[in-house]
C-alpha cells in the first residue's frame, strides 16, 4: 500500500466510448503524475502537475485529457481512443515535482476494442 | 531518453546477493543515479540514489565507480519477493526533470 490509489483497475472500452481514469493520493503530496507502460516499451511519462498545474505535456494526443481539481486527485479523461491505447496507466505522487521518491498506484489495465 | 544500459535479464539464488549492474557512461557532474523497481503488476517502487558516494538503505546498497560511468545495485540476501525488473535512472536531482525510465533489467530469484 504506497497512498496511492487508482480506479478502476481493469477497464474494457470501446472506441467511441468516453472514460475517466481516477487517481487519489492520501500522502499530503503537490506533484501528481500519469505515465503509461505499453507491453515491451519502457514507462512514458505523460502528464506532471504541481499544485493543480500542468507543468509537463509531453506530446501526448488529445484524446487523452488531465484534469487535477485538488492536489489530492488527478483524472485522466479518455476519448475516441485507439486499439494502440491499450496499457496500464500509472499515477504517481512525489512531495514536489523532482523529488527523489515517487509513489506510484497499482495502475489502471485498459483494453480499448 | 534512457541513458543508461542494464542487461535485459538476471537470475539470482535465493538467499545470495544480486549485483545489478548499469552503465551511465554519459552521465554529467551533477546528475544523479536512481534506481527503482516493478514488481509484476504492481507500480514501480523507490530503492536508493545516489551521486557519487556509496549508499545503503534497509532495502539495497548503491555502489558508484570512481569515474561514474557505472554503478552496482546490491540486494545483499535475494528473496522470491525481488523478483522484479529494477530500473536505473539517470537525472539532475531535484530541478522538475522528471525520471525517463528505460527497459530495466528483469531480475528472476530461484528457490
Amino acid at each position: 500500500e504506497t497512498g496511492v490509489t487508482q480506479t478502476p483497475r481493469h477497464l474494457v472500452m470501446g472506441m467511441t466510448n468516453k472514460k475517466s481514469l481516477k487517481c487519489e493520493q492520501h500522502l499530503g503530496h503537490n506533484a501528481m503524475y500519469w505515465y503509461k507502460q505499453s507491453a515491451k516499451k519502457p514507462l512514458e511519462l505523460m502528464f506532471v502537475y504541481s499544485l493543480e498545474e500542468r507543468v509537463e505535456n509531453n506530446s501526448v494526443p488529445s484524446r487523452f485529457s488531465p484534469e487535477c481539481p485538488n492536489s489530492s486527485h488527478l483524472f485522466l479523461h479518455l476519448h475516441t481512443l485507439q486499439p494502440e491505447d491499450s496499457a496500464l496507466y500509472l499515477c504517481a505522487s512525489s512531495q514536489q515535482t523532482g523529488e527523489p521518491e515517487q509513489y506510484f498506484g497499482p495502475g489502471t489495465r485498459l483494453t480499448v476494442t | 531518453d534512457a541513458k543508461t544500459t542494464q542487461p535485459p535479464s538476471m537470475d539470482c539464488a535465493e538467499g545470495r546477493a544480486a549485483n545489478l549492474p548499469c552503465n551511465h557512461s554519459t552521465i554529467s557532474g551533477n546528475e544523479y543515479v536512481y534506481w527503482y523497481r516493478q514488481i509484476h503488476s504492481q507500480g514501480p517502487q523507490y530503492i536508493i540514489h545516489g551521486l557519487k558516494n556509496n549508499e545503503t538503505n534497509e532495502m539495497a546498497s548503491l555502489i558508484i565507480t570512481e569515474d561514474r560511468k557505472s554503478s552496482t545495485l546490491i540486494l545483499p540476501h535475494a528473496t522470491l519477493r525481488d523478483t522484479a525488473v529494477y530500473y536505473c535512472i539517470v537525472r539532475v536531482f531535484n530541478t522538475g526533470n522528471q525520471f525517463y525510465f528505460g527497459t530495466g533489467t528483469s531480475l528472476t530469484v530461484i528457490p
